[in-house]
């Protein structure tokens, strides 16, 4: 069975860090593109960043970007998400979610069809 | 940047009818649109991509059409599961994946 386990997440003072870890199991993450989701509360979904398979490709929503890196080892079949310089609208839970593959391309769609339950950054003083 | 709107923002159905969700891209995406049901407390899940493909073993209750700036999701006969928040996001022109805010089914 096809799952993904985001840890990691908790409270967090302003400007402070945390590492989320995200462990694929029943598929070979180093197959896929990934990316990070997040979602405040009562609100809707937010795409935070991308990494292709090797990792030489990254991308990152402007409201994240030079605060959070993306990063995976393939070895441990795991994906990262380390942010930094916290803000309270950080706050949400971040889900990681598997990118589908593009055979025209050999590149990903950019629709998810595998999803984590989510890990939940709280950012408060 | 390309902005999903989604409408309306809240929906109210009886059991059995048919449920009309909007999708509107700020510009054309093709048919580069996927739809997610999401249940309070859970992940997302995939329910049609390329803007009418199911994914496999979703009901056939549930579909998907238009094409370049407009979309519907339709569930034909609502059953008790499916009132939940429905997602669509684009993945014509990225970075970044956009999604619209989300339409919720509600029990009428």
């Amino acid at each position: 069975q096809m799952q993904l386990v985001e840890s990691g997440g908790g409270l967090v003072k302003p400007g402070g860090s945390l590492r989320l870890s995200c462990a694929a199991s029943g598929f070979t993450l180093s197959d896929y593109y990934m990316s990070w989701i997040r979602q405040a509360p009562g609100k809707g979904l937010e795409w935070v960043s991308y990494i292709s398979k090797s990792g030489t490709t990254i991308y990152y929503a402007d409201s994240v970007k030079g605060r959070f890196t993306i990063s995976r080892d393939n070895a441990k079949n795991s994906l990262y998400l380390q942010m930094n310089s916290l803000r309270a609208e950080d706050t949400a839970v971040y889900y990681c979610a598997r990118d589908t593959y593009n055979q025209f391309t050999g590149g990903s769609w950019g629709y998810m069809d595998v999803w984590g339950k989510g890990t939940t950054v709280t950012v408060s003083s | 940047e390309i902005v999903m709107t989604q409408s309306p923002a809240t929906l109210s159905v009886s059991p059995g009818e048919r449920a009309t969700l909007s999708c509107r891209a700020s510009q054309s995406v093709g048919t580069n649109l996927a739809w997610y049901q999401q249940k309070p407390g859970q992940a997302p899940r995939l329910l049609i991509y390329g803007a009418s493909t199911r994914v496999t073993g979703i009901p056939a209750r549930f579909s998907g059409s238009g094409s370049g700036t407009e979309f519907t999701f339709t569930i034909s006969s609502l059953q008790s599961e499916d009132f939940a928040l429905y997602y669509c996001q684009q993945y014509n022109k990225w970075p970044p994946l956009t999604f619209g805010g989300g339409t919720k089914v509600e029990i009428k």
